[in-house]
């Protein structure tokens, strides 16, 4: 069955970075995009960005340009997510999502929650 | 790149039916039958309820059900149950960017 596994919690100063990592598992990895998107505490989704795992294309909302990076390693089936230059507003649960057909997102990891504090 | 246009609550009694909202523009949801629809419960990560527009994937009952008119796309659930408190979300794909709605609370009453 189609897995998305999320790396664990991850607690950082302002100005660092984070790296979320996103292992699939059920499917050929190479085979759908991917997406991340966050969600602050209380409030609602954003997507921040995708990544063809076919050929390592990216496209991040405006939002985030300058400041995430999406790569990935077909070796082990994993996508990753660096948020650099990290303020406090970035504390959210970051989720990658699986896009089945057209922004469609049939399945999604367990979310990586991202705290961000001095 | 603007956030799609949700009520933040809507309720209703077990057996009633409610509709959400979702309001675009013509650059995302007037533009494209990308539309999808995410229940998500407390501390849960999101689940795909409704897929371009009006499709709904295996599993998701038959109360569930989406539209669509000019910028703005629906969800009814026809119905109600208890387990059917939760937020929703709208997804609308707008060509360099995927839109979200804020969301919307459902209370079963």
């Amino acid at each position: 069955q189609v897995q998305l596994v999320q790396s664990g919690a991850e607690v950082k100063k302002p100005g660092a970075s984070v790296k979320v990592s996103c292992k699939a598992s059920g499917y050929t990895f190479t085979g759908n995009y991917l997406h991340w998107m966050r969600q602050a505490p209380g409030q609602g989704l954003e997507w921040v960005g995708w990544i063809n795992p076919n050929n390592g294309g990216t496209d991040y909302a405006q939002k985030f340009q300058g400041r995430v990076t999406m790569t990935m390693d077909t070796s082990i089936s994993t996508a990753y997510m660096e948020l650099t230059s990290l303020r406090s507003d970035d504390t959210a649960v970051y989720y990658c999502a699986r896009d089945w057909n057209g922004n469609t997102f049939d399945y999604w990891g367990q979310g990586t929650l991202a705290t961000v504090s001095s | 790149q603007s956030a799609l246009t949700q009520p933040r609550s809507v309720s209703g009694s077990p057996g009633q039916s409610v509709t959400i909202s979702c309001t675009g523009t013509s650059s995302d949801v007037g533009a494209y039958n990308y539309v999808s629809w995410y229940q998500q419960h407390p501390g849960k990560a999101p689940k795909l309820m409704i897929f371009d527009v009006s499709k709904r994937p295996s599993g998701v009952p038959d109360r569930f059900s989406g539209s669509k008119s000019g910028n703005t796309a629906s969800l009814t659930i026809s119905g109600l149950q208890t387990e059917d408190e939760a937020d929703y979300y709208c997804c609308s794909y707008a060509a360099i960017y995927t839109a979200f709605g804020g969301g919307t609370k459902v209370t079963v009453l």
